[in-house]
């Protein structure tokens, strides 16, 4: 069964704190996804990854930095977090093919609220 | 700009009755599109695709999406709602390329009134 697997479902950081969220997918896929969502905004790209220690900014990178060093590992990093960062974090991978295209798998989410 | 639009925020429909979410998208090419569910504390659920091939594709729990390449549009059906559908529904696109992300619209909530 194919997984991406966020380590933290629930967090409360306070402001300023440095916050690691951590994704872990198992299907040797090489693009990787981080997401927010916030109700009323859908799911809103923060950052993406197509390799290894490769790096894509989306819609939203702004406050948010991401690190894979290795390459079922996607790390997203708050650097200082602030209470405009309390959110929905979804992670998730894809892979493709001629046939069917992409397929994508999303994780669990991480509720973070920042206090 | 490139974007997916979910014209419709909130739609409440009777159950049994039919429904339709409307979904349109801005890109130049042919994007990949798709379908997401979402019930409330839950993750995303994919409910359909389009790739290639037949534009009106059928996916899970009963619901088909047609896509209109004259119209930018790839709208949602279901023939008669049942409560369980109540949930918010994302349409999301992949602009056609191979490792590129998924671009998503800001979804609309349905409600199933009995």
């Amino acid at each position: 069964d194919v997984k991406v697997t966020q380590s933290s479902r629930y967090l409360v950081k306070r402001t300023g704190e440095k916050v690691f969220l951590e994704c872990v997918q198992d299907m040797d896929h090489e693009n990787m996804f981080w997401y927010r969502q916030d109700p009323g905004l859908g799911l809103r790209l923060i950052y993406f990854s197509y390799d290894v220690k490769m790096k894509e900014k989306g819609d939203i990178p702004e406050g948010y930095s991401v690190s894979r060093e290795k390459k079922e590992r996607f790390s997203l990093i708050l650097e200082s977090a602030s209470t405009n960062q309390t959110s929905m974090y979804l992670c998730a991978s894809s892979s493709f093919d001629g046939r069917s295209g992409n397929t994508i798998y999303f994780g669990e989410g991480s509720w973070l609220t920042v206090v | 700009a490139q974007s997916v639009t979910q014209p419709d925020i909130h739609i409440t429909v009777s159950e049994g009755a039919s429904l339709e979410l409307r979904c349109n998208y801005s890109y130049g090419a042919t994007p990949y599109l798709f379908w997401y569910v979402q019930s409330p504390g839950q993750g995303l659920q994919l409910l359909l695709k389009y790739f290639s091939g037949d534009t009106l594709v059928q996916g899970i729990k009963g619901f088909e999406a047609e896509f209109k390449r004259s119209q930018s549009s790839f709208n949602l059906r279901k023939p008669s709602v049942h409560w369980s559908d109540a949930a918010e529904y994302f349409c999301a696109v992949v602009p056609n390329q191979a490792g590129t992300a998924l671009i998503f619209g800001k979804g609309t909530t349905l409600s199933v009134s009995s």
